[in-house]
C-alpha cells in the first residue's frame, strides 16, 4: 500500500497570502495519478486537481498542482476567505487508492 | 445535473445489519466506477473499495475486505454498502463518489454524494 504523508499538519495564513501544501508518497505514484481535494466542515470533499496538475471543472486558477514520482505540491496563489479548509491528497495509481492525512489551512 | 444521492442517517446497535445506498443520476450509471470512502469522527478520508455497475466488478481495500460488502443494482442506478454485523467502531460518515473517467477505476473522484452518517451504539 502506498502511504501518503502530508505536511504541514496545519498552515496558519492570512487572506491574500500564498499557501504551499506538500504530499509525499512512500513509493513512486504511477503516471502521476494524484489528486487534491478540499473539504469544508459539514461538506463532502470537492475535487480540485487530478493527474497531479490538471484543474477540475470550475476550479479557480489560483489553485495549481505540481510534482511527480513521490513529491507533489498544491499551491494556492492568493488565499481567499473561502479557501480556509482541510486539503487531502489521494493517489490512485495502485489498485487501491489511498489518502493523505490532510492539511488544515486556517486563518492566522 | 450529475449527482449522487445517498440514503439518510442511521442509528443502529452493535450486531445489527445495515445496507446504505447511493443513487446516481444525470449520467450513464453503468459506465463509471463508484467508490466508497469512510471518514471517522474528526479524522481523514479512507478508501474502502469500488464497483463497476456495468458488470459488478468489485475491488476492496485490504483494510475493509471481509468487513463490508459493496454491490450495485444497475436497473435502478444504485450502489450499496452493507454490513452483516455492525460494531461501534463502524461509527463514521460514509461517502460514495464517482471515478472521473469512463470505465476507469484508477481515477480521481469527481462527483461525491452528500454522505451518510452512521452511529452504532448500544
Amino acid at each position: 500500500e502506498i502511504v501518503l504523508t502530508q505536511s504541514p499538519g496545519t498552515l496558519s495564513l492570512s487572506p491574500g497570502e500564498r499557501a504551499t501544501l506538500s504530499c509525499r508518497a512512500s513509493q513512486s505514484v504511477s503516471s502521476s495519478y494524484l489528486a487534491w481535494y478540499q473539504q469544508k466542515p459539514g461538506q463532502a470533499p470537492r475535487l480540485l486537481i487530478y493527474d497531479a496538475s490538471s484543474r477540475a471543472t470550475g476550479i479557480p486558477d489560483r489553485f495549481s498542482g505540481s510534482g511527480s514520482g513521490t513529491d507533489f505540491t498544491l499551491t494556492i496563489s492568493r488565499l481567499e476567505p473561502e479557501d480556509f479548509a482541510v486539503y487531502y491528497c489521494q493517489q490512485y495509481g495502485s489498485s487501491q487508492g489511498t489518502f493523505g492525512q490532510g492539511t488544515k489551512v486556517e486563518i492566522k | 445535473e450529475v449527482q449522487l444521492v445517498q440514503s439518510g442517517a442511521e442509528v443502529k446497535k452493535p450486531g445489527e445489519s445495515l445496507k446504505i445506498s447511493c443513487k446516481g443520476s444525470g449520467y450513464s450509471f453503468t459506465s463509471y466506477w463508484i467508490g466508497w470512502v469512510r471518514q471517522m469522527p474528526g479524522k481523514g478520508l479512507e478508501w474502502m473499495g469500488n464497483i463497476y455497475p456495468g458488470d459488478s466488478d468489485t475491488r476492496y481495500s485490504p483494510s475493509f475486505q471481509g468487513q463490508v460488502t459493496i454491490s450495485a443494482d444497475k436497473s435502478i442506478s444504485t450502489a450499496y454498502l452493507q454490513w452483516s454485523s455492525l460494531k461501534a467502531s463502524d461509527t463514521a460518515m460514509y461517502y460514495c463518489a464517482r471515478h472521473r473517467g469512463v470505465g476507469a477505476n484508477r481515477d480521481a473522484f469527481d462527483i461525491w454524494g452528500q454522505g451518510t452518517i452512521l452511529t452504532v451504539s448500544s
